[in-house]
């Protein structure tokens, strides 16, 4: 069955520096989609960064780059130059493509807090 | 463009009593999905619609349903009310990224319900 685990409920990061938060997922399906959401306080989740399952290269937007290593089935979202702003929930999430929806399984997530 | 929009914000009810959330997609979208955020469970899947037509259902009672409009607006309905159904209701809708071809889902703010 899919499953998406995030084993690190919180997590502290000094302003300006990186910080790597952990996603392993587990599917049987070849075909996926990977995906980090941030959650503020005020609750709406914001899409961060997408990785496809087929897809050789790490992607990036911007400060966010999501590293991916499909043998380990690990998809770790890297934050560089940390800002104040960024301290939220953090979300990952899978899609199997051969479920022919857009029913997303989420990890219980990372509470990012960044310091000044 | 118009995001999602999910009324009403914050709700109180109690035990018994039904609630029906509203959800109105970004224009254009025609998929809908309904997710449950709670601190024990975290995101869970409730339903997918698509073009009027329930696609997915996640392992929620019977008390928990949802229909979408020719609109592709989408209400939940949860009908008598228990203390657990307390939760962040979150609505989304899905658009592809025109540069990775993924199915990226665009929540709203969410409505948040109270029993008591």
């Amino acid at each position: 069955a899919q499953k998406i685990t995030q084993t690190q409920p919180g997590m502290f990061v000094q302003e300006k520096e990186a910080v790597t938060l952990d996603c392993t997922y587990d599917t049987s399906d070849p075909s996926y989609g990977l995906f980090w959401y941030k959650q503020p306080s005020s609750g709406e989740m914001i899409f961060l960064i997408y990785q496809g399952s087929y897809d050789q290269q790490n992607a990036t937007e911007g400060r966010y780059s999501l590293n991916f290593q499909k043998a380990r089935k690990s998809a770790n979202l890297v934050i560089s130059a940390s800002q104040l702003g960024d301290s939220a929930m953090y979300f990952c999430a899978m899609r199997e493509a051969s479920s022919g929806t857009y029913k997303y399984i989420f990890g219980t997530g990372t509470r990012l807090k960044v310091l000044a | 463009k118009a995001g999602v929009t999910q009324t009403p914000r914050y709700l109180i009810k109690t035990r018994g009593q039904q609630v029906t959330l509203s959800c109105s997609p970004i224009s254009g979208h025609r998929s809908v999905s309904w997710y449950q955020q709670t601190p024990g469970q975290g995101l869970q899947f409730l339903f997918e619609y698509f073009s009027e037509t329930q696609r997915n259902k996640g392992n929620f009672p019977g008390r928990f349903s949802g229909r979408q409009f020719s609109n592709s607006r989408s209400e939940m309905n949860v009908s008598t009310l228990e203390l657990g159904d307390s939760a962040l209701y979150l609505c989304a809708s899905s658009w592809t990224d025109r540069v990775s071809g993924a199915n990226v889902l665009t929540f709203g703010a969410g409505s948040r319900l109270t029993v008591l």
